[in-house]
């Protein structure tokens, strides 16, 4: 069965740490990776995208993601993180056989301590 | 610009009431339109899906349903509410047609059945 994992819930971090979030997914085919960030009180909100090419990424708010095919794994990335970061991270993934259907992890509550 | 709604923001209902949610999209025209439920620890469930007008699919059974009237339009229902359905409805779009692309998020409803 097609499925998204993220094994961080909960993350708490000092300003200036730097971050990785773990995203796997299981997929028999060729997926389209996503980032996803939800601020405090905000709409969830596109971070970063892979689709094809460079398989590391590049998103907003100097975050990054590397796509590792082989490892099956799109972990999101940022070496100084801030206050203002403080979010909750969805990874998710959306085949490319054409069902439209995007599939969510469970999402990680970051907190970071000013 | 396109833009999403949905209303009410806040619902409280009781046991056995019905419910029905909208969500409209303005700005873009044959969108794939998105039910998710989003709950603590557990990331975004995809409830609902459509790709047309009148074309639903459904990813998990449960007391709701879904129907796409206009194009542009997306009602969650329900006959008669449980407790279980309690949570934080979410509405999202993406463009049609392809598969690379970002979904876009409502503001979400809460509901709170009692």
């Amino acid at each position: 069965a097609q499925s998204v994992s993220q094994h961080n819930h909960h993350v708490i971090l000092s300003e200036a740490a730097s971050l990785e979030l773990g995203c796997n997914y299981s997929y028999g085919g060729t997926v389209n990776l996503f980032w996803y960030v939800q601020y405090p009180g905000q709409h969830l909100q596109l971070l970063l995208k892979y689709f094809s090419g460079d398989p590391l990424v590049k998103g907003i708010k100097g975050f990054e993601a590397e796509f590792i095919k082989s490892k099956f794994s799109f972990n999101l990335r940022k070496p100084s993180v801030q206050w203002s970061d403080t979010a909750e991270y969805f990874c998710a993934a959306l085949s490319t056989s054409g069902t439209y259907k995007y599939i969510f992890g469970t999402g990680t509550r970051l907190k970071v301590l000013a | 610009s396109q833009t999403i709604h949905q209303w009410p923001a806040t619902l409280v209902q009781p046991v056995g009431s019905p419910l029905s949610l909208e969500c409209t999209v303005e700005g873009t025209s044959n969108p794939n339109l998105y039910w998710y439920r989003q709950a603590a620890g557990r990331g975004l469930q995809l409830l609902f899906y459509s790709v047309g007008i009148g074309q639903i699919s459904s990813e998990v059974p449960q007391n709701l349903s879904a129907s796409r009237p206009q194009d542009r339009q997306f009602i969650l229902s329900s006959k008669k509410l449980l407790l279980s359905d309690s949570g934080f409805y979410l509405c999202a779009w993406s463009p049609g047609l392809a598969f690379q692309e970002t979904q876009y998020f409502g503001p979400g409803t809460r509901l709170l059945v009692l």
